[in-house]
């Protein structure tokens, strides 16, 4: 069975432009969660999709948003960027929603803002 | 509403030698606990998790934990370190079933001397 998977893997952008990730699940997993890494931060919850709506959000500024297809495809997007906003962005899937305790997680996308 | 704190963000061990990360953790619910291990340029991968049940579990690679209600706890332990094990390493908590999000301590970088 195919893993999670994420892309692009590298990403460079400048300040203003705006991104789009994008997030292939495990077959079959019909949740899909956004987290962002960065050192200062950590790892830390965007948003969680499933059956195409959105979850439970975490605390970032309405730049970020995401959705999900019917085949539970998901993107991430990113406006206006800031420097702060490089990172690496992680996908997860999980059959269910709320399900963390079976949730698997995609190589990332490392999105570099200069 | 559920934190984490891994004690040490740098741990440095010897080839052969005890391997303990340590992780605490704040949870207005009884917790699922988990702990992650990251390699350079990857995701995020599942060591081991506490969810229900027996309080000492075994996960991947010979890695173990115990989660210790009293002392708010969940260390991870390995009794003999190997050059492989050298990675990030990240405690997670959520607050049990249809939770809604994970939260993630903020890393131990494993360092392994031969």
């Amino acid at each position: 069975k195919a893993g999670v998977t994420q892309t692009p893997r590298y990403l460079i952008k400048t300040r203003g432009q705006q991104v789009t990730l994008s997030c292939s699940p495990i077959s079959g997993h019909r949740s899909v969660s956004w987290y962002q890494q960065t050192p200062g931060q950590g790892l830390q919850f965007l948003f969680e999709y499933f059956s195409e709506t959105q979850r439970n959000k975490g605390n970032f500024p309405g730049r970020f948003s995401g959705r999900q297809f019917s085949n539970s495809r998901s993107e991430m997007n990113v406006s206006t960027l800031e420097l702060g906003d490089s990172a690496l962005y992680l996908c997860a899937s999980s059959l269910v929603s709320g399900q963390w305790y079976e949730q698997f997680f995609g190589p990332g996308t490392r999105l570099t803002v200069l | 509403a559920q934190s984490v704190t891994q004690l040490g963000s740098h741990v440095s061990v010897s080839e052969g030698a005890l391997v303990l990360l340590r992780c605490n953790y704040s949870s207005s619910v009884p917790p699922y606990l988990f702990w992650y291990v990251q390699y350079p340029n990857q995701g995020l991968q599942l060591l081991l998790k506490y969810t229900t049940g027996a309080t000492l579990v075994k996960g991947i690679n010979g890695f173990e934990a115990e989660f210790k209600k009293s002392e708010t706890s969940f260390h991870l332990t390995k009794p003999s370190a190997h050059m492989s094990d050298a990675a990030e390493y990240f405690c997670a908590v959520s607050g049990g079933q249809g939770a809604q999000k994970l939260v993630f301590g903020q890393g131990t970088r494993l360092t392994i001397n031969p």
